[in-house]
C-alpha cells in the first residue's frame, strides 16, 4: 500500500523569505512523486513531478523538490516566495507499475505581504 | 487542445435525491480517476479507470456511489439517495497511457440541502 503525509496543514510566511513544504511517502516499491497546486477558486495543476534521475527536480514558478530515499520525503521548497504563491499544495505519490494516484491532505501556504 | 470538462459546474439538490456527474477526458486518455475535496479537506480517491481494466473501487465510500466509463471516453458518477455529507467538490482527472501526470477538471461543486 502506498500512502503520503503532509504533515503541516498551514504554513504562513512572509514574502520574499523562503519556504519548505514538508511531504513523506511510504510504499514498499519504487515511485513516482508530484506536487500539485490548487490556486484559490481553480483547479489542480502539476508543479513538478520525480520519476527518475537526477532527486533535485526543478518545477514551475521557481519551486523544486529533493527526493530523499532514505527519508522517504519529497519536500518542496522555493527560496523567495510571493504574494501569487498563495495556495494550496498537495504531495502525491504512484507506485511503480500501479496507476492509481495517492494524495496527500494538502498544505496551505499563505504568504505574507 | 481540449482539457478535461465536466458538468454540470454547479449542482444543488434535495436530500434523497440522485445525481448524476459527468467527466469528458483528454482524448486518449486510457485512465480516468474521481477524487471527492470536502470543504477545506485533501483529495479523496474514490474510484479508478484503466482501459478495459476492471476499475478500482476501493475509495467508494458507500454502495450509493457508483461510476461507469463508456470505452476510453465520458465518466458518469452516480450518488444515489444524497446525504447531506456527499457535499463537495467532485474532481475528475485523466492520463495517458504514458504519461505520469494528472490533468484535472474544473469540478462539480455538489450541494446537498
Amino acid at each position: 500500500a502506498q500512502s503520503v503525509t503532509q504533515l503541516d496543514s498551514q504554513v504562513p510566511v512572509f514574502e520574499e523569505a523562503p519556504v519548505e513544504l514538508r511531504c513523506n511517502y511510504s510504499s514498499s516499491v519504487s515511485v513516482y512523486l508530484f506536487w500539485y497546486v490548487q490556486y484559490p477558486n481553480q483547479g489542480l495543476q502539476l508543479l513538478l513531478k520525480y520519476l527518475s534521475g537526477s532527486t533535485l527536480v526543478k518545477g514551475i514558478n521557481g519551486f523544486e523538490a529533493e527526493f530523499n530515499k532514505s527519508q522517504t520525503s519529497f519536500h518542496l521548497r522555493k527560496p523567495s516566495v510571493h504574494i501569487s504563491d498563495t495556495a494550496e499544495y498537495f504531495c502525491a505519490v504512484r507506485s511503480g507499475g500501479y496507476q492509481k494516484v495517492t494524495f496527500g491532505t494538502g498544505t496551505k501556504l499563505q504568504v505574507i505581504p | 487542445g481540449a482539457g478535461v470538462s465536466q458538468s454540470p459546474s454547479n449542482k444543488v439538490t434535495e436530500k434523497g435525491k440522485d445525481v448524476e456527474l459527468r467527466c469528458d477526458p483528454i482524448s486518449g486518455h486510457t485512465a480516468l480517476y474521481w477524487y471527492r475535496q470536502r470543504l477545506g479537506q485533501g483529495l479523496e480517491f474514490l474510484i479508478y479507470f484503466q482501459g478495459n481494466s476492471a476499475p478500482d473501487k476501493s475509495g467508494l465510500p458507500s454502495d450509493r456511489f457508483s461510476a461507469e466509463r463508456t470505452g476510453e471516453s465520458v465518466s458518469t458518477l452516480t450518488i444515489q439517495r444524497t446525504q447531506q455529507e456527499d457535499s463537495a467538490v467532485y474532481l475528475c482527472a485523466s492520463s495517458s497511457n504514458t504519461g505520469h501526470e494528472q490533468f484535472f477538471g474544473p469540478g462539480t461543486r455538489l450541494t446537498v440541502l
